[in-house]
């Protein structure tokens, strides 16, 4: 089993619609990151997080470290936020990084 | 703006070849990292290093070897390239304190080995 697991694998969604995309993981972490992979393959930072909540635009990253979960929200959704969104949680301790498989997102107009 | 770079977008190999993967940062990043990429599996480290010269094992070092000579390359080696080494692979660069801090990606190198 996946230390980090992410849900769905796959997500369609309409144009403005609300996205959530979730992210559980088994070991105990110091911080958590989300990551966003267009098609081509670059990846860019959007979030590091170890508590609460972070908001950039329309995007917003939840953590709840008591239950080892966190969602990734995208409001008013576009066609250009269809990408792959990526969670990765440095573990506490030896600070190793580990992913989760990715979510597929496509937002048709 | 920070940048690194990959030497192909797109490599076709045959199994047997050496095979060598270069990254570059512009960014004077005492850090590198070489991960693969497979559908279902996510990320995985193969190689990092923290300084010229030093290099650690990550996750999946079987295979791959590395270089860095240079504080600004960081070189991926597939001594003798089979197939299942066909993957994604995406380089990256952070500054020191690794993965507490925003690592910066390249733009990933396709290797097809056939």
């Amino acid at each position: 089993k996946n230390e980090v697991e992410q849900s769905p694998q796959n997500l369609t969604a309409q144009e403005g619609e609300f996205i959530t995309i979730n992210c559980s993981y088994s070991v105990g972490i110091s911080a958590l990151h989300w990551l966003q992979q267009h098609p081509g393959g670059g990846i860019v930072s959007l979030f590091m997080l170890s508590s609460g909540k972070k908001k950039h635009g329309r995007l917003i990253a939840t953590i709840n470290i008591q239950e080892k979960h966190s969602s990734l929200h995208i409001t008013a959704s576009h066609p250009r936020d269809s990408a792959v969104y990526i969670c990765a949680v440095i573990v506490y301790n030896n600070n190793d990084m580990r992913f989760g498989a990715g979510t597929r997102l496509t937002v048709k107009p | 703006d920070v940048k690194v770079t990959q030497s192909s977008r797109y490599l076709v190999k045959r199994t047997g070849e050496k095979v060598f993967l270069e990254c570059v940062q512009d960014m004077d990043h005492e850090n590198m990292f070489w991960y693969r990429q497979d559908p279902g599996l996510g990320l995985r480290l193969i190689y990092f290093s923290y300084d010229v010269k030093m290099k650690e094992k990550g996750d999946i070092p079987e295979g791959y070897s590395v270089s860095r000579e240079k504080k600004e390359r960081f070189s991926l080696i597939l001594e003798s390239a089979s197939t299942n080494q066909t993957s994604m692979y995406l380089c990256a660069s952070s500054p020191p304190g690794g993965w507490r801090y925003e690592q910066y990606f390249g733009p990933g190198t396709r290797l097809t080995v056939t």
